[in-house]
């Protein structure tokens, strides 16, 4: 089975600390997507990654920035954390040229 | 891409069909339709696709209407386990390089 983890389930962090939320996937898959989620809003994509070192923006790219050094690490920065991205986050891959995504658990991050 | 509307929530009985629809009368000739769950406090899982014919897998069948306007996702025996969250989304395929947009979903709670 495809698996995809999140370093956290739960983070609190301040107000102007940076974040960063990690995601590994251990499919050899290509593609590599963020996104947060909020009550009322569903899923919004942040950004997205087609391979190493390429990332796209998403919908909702403001306040953060990803990186993607190695295949199978997909990492979200938020560079000064407000309380406004108190969220749950969700990492998902996908093998080229399928279109299933697989999601991992997600990280309920608070900023206070 | 097109806009999908779902209703909000819906009840099944335990051992009955699951129907649950999807109006997309926008869709174009080239976009796909996804259904997606999310049981609570996981991360989306993907259920099936089609783009116009009828589909169906181990988990659910994917009905079509003709004109491609609406589509039905059925759980055939539905169990408790299968309550949860169903988004149905509808997205050109990129050859995997899809973007999903996930709206709010149907709330389906499985009635003992």
């Amino acid at each position: 089975d495809v698996k995809v983890t999140q370093s956290s389930r739960y983070l609190v962090k301040r107000t102007g600390e940076k974040v960063f939320l990690e995601c590994v996937q251990d499919m050899d898959h290509e593609n590599m997507f963020w996104y947060r989620q909020d009550p009322g809003l569903g899923l919004r994509l942040i950004y997205f990654s087609y391979d190493v070192k390429m990332k796209e923006k998403g919908d909702i790219p403001e306040g953060y920035s990803v990186s993607r050094e190695k295949k199978e690490r997909f990492s979200l920065i938020l560079e000064s954390a407000s309380t406004n991205q108190t969220s749950m986050y969700l990492c998902a891959s996908s093998l080229w040229p399928y279109n299933e995504q697989f999601f991992g658990p997600g990280t309920r991050l608070t900023v206070l | 891409d097109a806009k999908t509307t779902q209703p909000p929530s819906m009840d099944c009985a335990e051992g009955r069909a699951a129907n649950l629809p999807c109006n997309h009368s926008t869709i174009s000739g080239n976009e796909y339709v996804y259904w997606y769950r999310q049981i609570h406090s996981q991360g989306p899982q993907y259920i099936i696709h089609g783009l116009k014919n009828n589909e169906t897998n181990e988990m659910a069948s994917l009905i079509i209407t003709e004109d491609r306007k609406s589509s039905t996702l059925i759980l055939p025996h539905a169990t408790l386990r299968d309550t949860a969250v169903y988004y149905c989304i509808v997205t050109v395929s990129n050859f995997g390089n899809e973007k999903l947009t996930f709206g709010t979903g149907t709330r389906l709670t499985i009635i003992p």
